[in-house]
Parts: C-alpha cells; sequence; structure tokens
C-alpha cells in the first residue's frame, strides 16, 4: 500500500537557527498538505500544494511540492519556541480524499 | 471551516469491554475519516465513515472489531469491540469539506487495563 515517509524523525534545534523535514510518498500524489501538532493537540491544518514544482510561503514556513509529486518538503526559518511541535505530510491519490500521513517529524527548539 | 465535537475525550476501560466514540461536526460534510494515533506514532487510518452504508476499511482493520455508523451527513460513530490493551490510543475523527482541508476533532485517548 502507499506509504509515506518523513525524515528526520527528531529535530533538536537551538532557537533562531533553521529546520526542514523532508517528506517521501512511494506513489505519486495528487496534493499533499501540512500540519502541525502540538503536544497533547490534534493535528491542525497549515497549507495544501498542488501542482508540481509548487512554492508557498506562510512568514517563516516554506513548502515545497516535487517535480514528480512524490516529494515535499517544509522548511521553517530562524525557529521560535512556539514551532514545537510534531510536523506531519499527508497525501492524497487522485480520486480520493483519504489522507495518508507520514510518520511525521518531531521539533524542539532550545531557547 | 468545519468545528467537530467528539466524545468522550478520554477514558479508561476493562478489557473485553467496548467503548463507543462519538464525533458530531456543526455541518453537513461530505467525508468523514477515523484515524487511530498510537502514542509517539503518526496517524493511521481506519476506515472511511460513508452515509447510510457499510463502512470501507483500510488494510489491517475490520468491522467486526471498529464497527461504524454514519447515519446522516453530520455524526458517526466509531466503536472499539472487545478490546485489549493493544487498543489503547488516540482515536480522531475527521471531516474534509470540498476536498481542501481536514480538520480533526479533539481526539479521545482510550487505555485498556
Amino acid at each position: 500500500g502507499q506509504q509515506v515517509m518523513q525524515i528526520p524523525q527528531y529535530q533538536h534545534v537551538q532557537e533562531g537557527e533553521d529546520f526542514t523535514t523532508y517528506c517521501n510518498s512511494s506513489t505519486t500524489l495528487s496534493n499533499i498538505q501540512w500540519y502541525k501538532q502540538r503536544p497533547g493537540g490534534h493535528p491542525v491544518f497549515l497549507i495544501q500544494l498542488v501542482k508540481s514544482g509548487e512554492v508557498k510561503k506562510q512568514k517563516r514556513l516554506t513548502f515545497q511540492f516535487g517535480e514528480a509529486k512524490k516529494n515535499s518538503s517544509l522548511h521553517i526559518t530562524a525557529t521560535q519556541t512556539t514551532d514545537v511541535g510534531t510536523y506531519f505530510c499527508a497525501g492524497t491519490t487522485s480520486g480520493t480524499y483519504k489522507y495518508i500521513f507520514g510518520t511525521g517529524t518531531r521539533l524542539k527548539v532550545l531557547a | 471551516s468545519a468545528v467537530i465535537s467528539q466524545k468522550p475525550s478520554r477514558d479508561i476501560c476493562q478489557r473485553g469491554t467496548s467503548l463507543t466514540i462519538q464525533c458530531q461536526v456543526d455541518s453537513q460534510v461530505t467525508m468523514m475519516f477515523w484515524y487511530r494515533q498510537q502514542p509517539g506514532q503518526s496517524l493511521t487510518l481506519i476506515a472511511t465513515a460513508n452515509q447510510g452504508s457499510e463502512a470501507t476499511y483500510e488494510s489491517g482493520f475490520v468491522i467486526d472489531k471498529f464497527p461504524i455508523s454514519r447515519p446522516n451527513l453530520t455524526f458517526s460513530t466509531l466503536t472499539v469491540s472487545n478490546m485489549s490493551p493493544e487498543d489503547s490510543s488516540i482515536y480522531l475523527c475527521s471531516v474534509v469539506d470540498r476536498g481542501t482541508e481536514a480538520f480533526f476533532g479533539q481526539g479521545t485517548r482510550l487505555t485498556v487495563v
């Protein structure tokens, strides 16, 4: 079945450092979404990417969808303690609204 | 955006018993899903709750263990049957409307003792 892997599994950074998580799917995706889950919370939607090679920015966050629509990345510039949490990518394939979640990257930011 | 009320928020259950989790949405939505999130892990899709018909289960999940109902476009239940400690997890209801973002309930934290 479809698998979505993320690396790294964990990342500890000093506040102010940059952070990147990578998402790789075993199958071509129709779109990819990113979610953030704070400790004890539920996933919260960040963004959706649909087009091959698409790049979107939200303040310090930059999201990219690969040309082959099988991988994606999330880059955070100058991390803050509020960025702490687990970041999940979630992909869908054509004709379905089922989201298969990636394995997640847990980010810790040290003040 | 859809607002989801999920009940109960947490429960501690004896092994061999069953627990029914409710998911109520404040608007009619096309797609409803049930996920499981084991401690420190990602979300695993259990099934798609289909309105007025049997749910569609993912590999590794069966109706006898996780019966699901969806009587209308705003409500669904997931039952965890004949529970064992391995069923201890967070169960999340999710809805997708108009093919965009997924909204999640607050989750049900289940502990089986």
